[in-house]
């Protein structure tokens, strides 16, 4: 249990381009979906909050224009980053904490998606 | 700023025990204690938490010590696939809790 997936793994845009990356959680409902960005040899930086059906909470210095986050049900959550650049290449890493898990609210995450932009 | 301090690396000969410790001085009464690895290239993998007392699953043992300042993450036969990157969090479990990933341990298994 608690598996949560993204789609695409891999993507490669050209500058200007917008990209959207879908997390799922495949067998359990979640209340909070998060982002998380890593760029290489660092560790994960969160960029988000989402809470199924408001707008998303944003880490500071993260533009919300830029990377849109919609959580449209309480198995999906999509980030799109719109006019991608090439400093917006990274892997981008989602996670789910389960409606039902209790006082501990455990996050699973996705496997990420890593995205060039050229 | 992450709430956890850890070696940045450790090594480990195969099967014997790796023992990774994580400060947390200024963790709060209502924060548990989690623990992820992070393979290369694939999103952290849930290991175990706790909030004070001691922990075992099937993957691992997690030792908290008494004042909560620190822990250790005991991984009882380290295998070469153990090899990865260990991430000790604190978190709260209520309200807008959210987890500040730090640099980790870059754990490595010699064979």
């Amino acid at each position: 249990g608690a598996v949560v997936s993204q789609h695409p793994s891999r993507v490669i845009c050209k500058s200007g381009t917008s990209v959207k990356i879908e997390c799922r959680s495949l067998d359990f409902q979640a209340t909070t979906m998060f982002w998380y960005r890593q760029f290489p040899k660092k560790s994960l930086m969160l960029m988000a909050t989402s809470n199924e059906g408001s707008k998303a909470t944003y880490e500071q210095g993260v533009e919300k224009d830029k990377f849109l986050i919609n959580h449209a049900s309480l198995t999906l959550s999509t980030l799109t980053v719109t006019s991608a650049h090439p400093e917006d290449s990274s892997f981008y890493i989602c996670s789910a904490s389960r409606l039902d898990g209790g006082p501990t609210d455990t996050q699973y995450f996705g496997p990420g998606t890593r995205l060039t932009v050229l | 700023d992450a709430k956890t301090t850890q070696p940045p690396s450790m090594d480990c000969a195969e099967g014997r025990a790796a023992n990774l410790p994580c400060n947390h001085s200024t963790i709060s009464g209502n924060e548990y204690v989690y623990w992820y690895r992070q393979i290369h290239s694939q999103g952290p993998q849930y290991i175990i938490h706790g909030l004070k007392n001691n922990e075992t699953n099937e993957m691992a043992s997690l030792i908290i010590t008494e004042d909560r300042k620190s822990s250790t993450l005991i991984l009882p036969h380290a295998t070469l696939r153990d090899t990865a990157v260990y991430y000790c969090i604190v978190s709260r479990t209520s309200g807008t809790y959210k987890y500040i990933f730090g640099t980790g341990t870059r754990l490595k298994v010699l064979a």
